[in-house]
């Protein structure tokens, strides 16, 4: 079975200062991983996912992630944070074990970015 | 980036009126559908994967009666939940992917309301 934990309901930044969202995950064979935030009545948009190769990974709007296989770990950053990246913020995990027979993916609950100006 | 739509956004129906939702990727062939279901402050919650061409795979305790969901071409899939009632109101989302391997883009999601 996999999944994904996202320790924090709520983070609260000033803008300008680093932001970071805390991801754990569980998986039986190695995972595609991924972030994805969402605005209000909106759909979900893609940031950046993690599959293979460099395990800091680059994304959308200044952020980045690093993949940590020994802490399972895969953590949303941004160095200087804006108050228009307030919002809700998913982890995702998809197993890729042979095992795991529908690819599907697994989401965190979430975590509410504010940042306050 | 990939693009996803979703018609419509909003849709406001009478209890026992059935609606349906379009789901298109605009730019890239989608192979796999993904139908999910979002409440007030909460997670997405996957009702069901469809592949082009096949049958959906519905997750434990989504009615597949209820939601039809039909994913006739590579570009476009729908959901149709029949004869809807209040307790159906929820923001339904969907996300196509191109590959096993790809990452899944989001539609921009469907506000539906039965009163």
């Amino acid at each position: 079975a996999q999944s994904v934990a996202q320790p924090e309901d709520q983070v609260n930044v000033a803008e300008g200062n680093p932001l970071t969202v805390k991801c754990t995950y569980s998986v039986s064979g190695n995972p595609y991983l991924f972030w994805y935030v969402q605005y209000p009545n909106r759909g979900l948009q893609f940031l950046l996912k993690y599959i293979t190769g460099d395990n800091l990974v680059k994304g959308s709007y200044g952020f980045e992630a690093e993949f940590n296989k020994s802490q399972t770990s895969f953590h949303l950053k941004k160095p200087s944070a804006l108050v228009s990246d307030s919002a809700l913020y998913f982890c995702a995990v998809r197993d890729t074990s042979p095992r795991s027979n529908d690819y599907k993916l697994s989401f965190g609950a979430g975590t509410t970015v504010t940042v306050r100006a | 980036g990939a693009v996803v739509s979703q018609h419509p956004s909003w849709v406001i129906c009478k209890s026992g009126t059935s609606v349906k939702i379009e789901c298109r990727s605009l730019d890239f062939q989608a192979t796999t559908m993904f139908w999910y279901r979002q409440f007030p402050k909460q997670s997405l919650m996957l009702m069901a994967t469809s592949n082009e061409g096949s049958k959906a795979t519905y997750e434990q305790g989504v009615e597949k009666d209820k939601f039809l969901i039909n994913h006739a071409s590579l570009t476009l899939s729908t959901l149709t939940v029949t004869s809807a009632h209040p307790e159906d109101s929820s923001f339904y989302i969907c996300s196509a992917r191109a590959g096993q391997g790809g990452a899944q883009y989001f539609g921009p999601g469907t506000r539906l309301l039965v009163l």
